[in-house]
């Protein structure tokens, strides 16, 4: 079925770096897409969202970017800080229904010292 | 900065036992969501709330399952005889008009 999957489960960047967490999708009927934060026993906390009709989107230090030919998202994160180690999810949303996401698997990003 | 808050933290029951999972959404919001994660895995989506009814359900919500909008501010999620494969985190999550969903800190599953 169709479904939202991360290419990577695990990312080490070193601090001060720039971070990509890549994401794939597969229901071409998604319009809408985000990006949540995952600290360890904590819920979901929203990053940056991006409609369908836009290719990218900048928020503080993040910018997602939407490549719909081939189905691609993707979270850019620019000098990477140590708060910033956590799972990162993509959730895509389908027109219509109840405006449920649907999360692919997680990418757990790792900044080192 | 409102919040959607959960209740409790961390409950532990026993096999065959009914529990009841509160949240209180965010006041101005009208669509409300409960998901849940099993330890390692990805968020699912449970059911949908809107206009005191369920507006969707996903596979996973079967006859075990209820929600409940019990007064204005409350959102509880029972499971009415629980299995050792429902510990997990569950998350409630509401919206306003606007797109983004705001997820609570989760209630942790624990069924032995």
């Amino acid at each position: 079925g169709e479904s939202v999957g991360l290419h990577l489960p695990t990312l080490s960047v070193q601090e001060g770096d720039n971070s990509i967490i890549n994401c794939a999708y597969s229901n071409s009927a998604s319009d809408y897409f985000i990006w949540y934060k995952q600290e360890s026993g904590k819920g979901p906390q929203f990053i940056i969202d991006i409609r369908s009709n836009m290719d990218k989107r900048q928020g503080q230090r993040v910018t997602v970017l939407l490549n719909k030919t081939v189905k691609h998202l993707s979270l850019q994160i620019a000098a990477t800080q140590p708060g910033d180690s956590a799972v990162y999810f993509c959730a895509e949303r389908s027109l219509g229904g109840a405006r449920q996401l649907t999360f692919g698997s997680g990418t757990q990003l790792t900044v080192l010292p | 900065e409102p919040e959607v808050t959960q209740t409790p933290s961390h409950q532990v029951t026993q096999m065959g036992q009914e529990v009841i999972l509160r949240c209180v959404p965010i006041s101005n919001h009208l669509y409300f969501y409960w998901y849940r994660q099993i330890l390692g895995q990805k968020v699912e989506f449970l059911v949908s709330f809107y206009n005191n009814e369920i507006s969707e359900k996903s596979e996973i919500f079967d006859d075990q399952f209820s929600v409940e909008r019990p007064d204005g501010s409350n959102f509880t999620l029972k499971i009415r005889s629980t299995k050792l494969e429902d510990s997990a985190m569950y998350f409630c999550a509401s919206i306003a008009e606007t797109d983004t969903q705001y997820f609570g800190p989760g209630t942790r599953l624990t069924v032995l």
